[in-house]
């Protein structure tokens, strides 16, 4: 089973509606990502939580608010989609205790606000 | 302005070459690199790290400099395979980050066989 998963996977939505992307960690990190992706300017940071009490703003969280349930699960929601929201969304996950900070990408929701 | 760059460009290089690909930064102090590779429709896969007081890295083919005083990172494949096929990220950890990284576009790279 994957390390990080996302739901959905794909998502096409209207533009007001509201929305939550999930996501969930087997790998018993305390530390995770939201970002999105878009073409020619890359994976930009949306949130991060270094644990279930602490939540910090990205480079781009206008239009953006997030919920760490527990340490396995952090969801994202947009609360009235727009169509420059349409993007690919990875959440990550990190270990502190590791020396190389590597992040673990789940696979990504696309998203399209019509 | 901080700045990250890479080869926005693809770049195609014939099965067995090395392929050299290039993490240019400006306005960073960066207390490590990161890259990452990127398959289509999957999340990055961490590669390699390599630290501020570190020159060079290595992990079976791939190799890793950072010269902190250009302001850049390259990051080779030796003996290229079509496998190799991807888009590679570089990110920047800043001291005291807390593992937070900056990324940049990421550059595409074609291994022709």
């Amino acid at each position: 089973d994957a390390d990080v998963t996302q739901t959905p996977r794909n998502r096409i939505t209207k533009t007001g509606k509201r929305i939550m992307l999930e996501c969930s960690q087997t790998k018993g990190h305390d530390r995770m990502y939201w970002y999105r992706q878009d073409p020619g300017l890359g994976l930009r940071l949306i949130y991060y939580s270094f644990d279930v009490k602490d939540i910090n703003k990205g480079e781009i969280s206008d239009g953006y608010s997030v919920s760490r349930q527990a340490q396995a699960k952090f969801s994202l929601s947009l609360e009235s989609a727009i169509p420059n929201q349409t993007a690919l969304y990875f959440c990550a996950t990190s270990d502190p205790g590791t020396n190389a900070y590597e992040q673990y990408f789940g696979p990504g929701t696309r998203l399209t606000v019509t | 302005s901080q700045k990250i760059e890479q080869n926005s460009e693809a770049l195609n290089i014939q099965e067995g070459k090395t392929a050299t690909l290039t993490c240019n930064y400006t306005n960073y102090s960066p207390a490590y690199l990161q890259w990452y590779r990127q398959d289509p429709g999957r999340g990055p896969v961490f590669l390699l790290l390599i630290r501020e007081n570190e020159k060079e890295k290595r992990k079976e083919r791939l190799k890793v400099t950072f010269d902190t005083t250009l302001k850049q990172s390259l990051f080779h494949i030796t003996a290229s395979q079509p496998a190799d096929s991807a888009t590679y990220l570089c990110a920047l950890g800043l001291r005291g980050g807390y593992q937070k990284v900056t990324f940049g576009t990421g550059t595409k790279l074609q291994v022709i066989p």
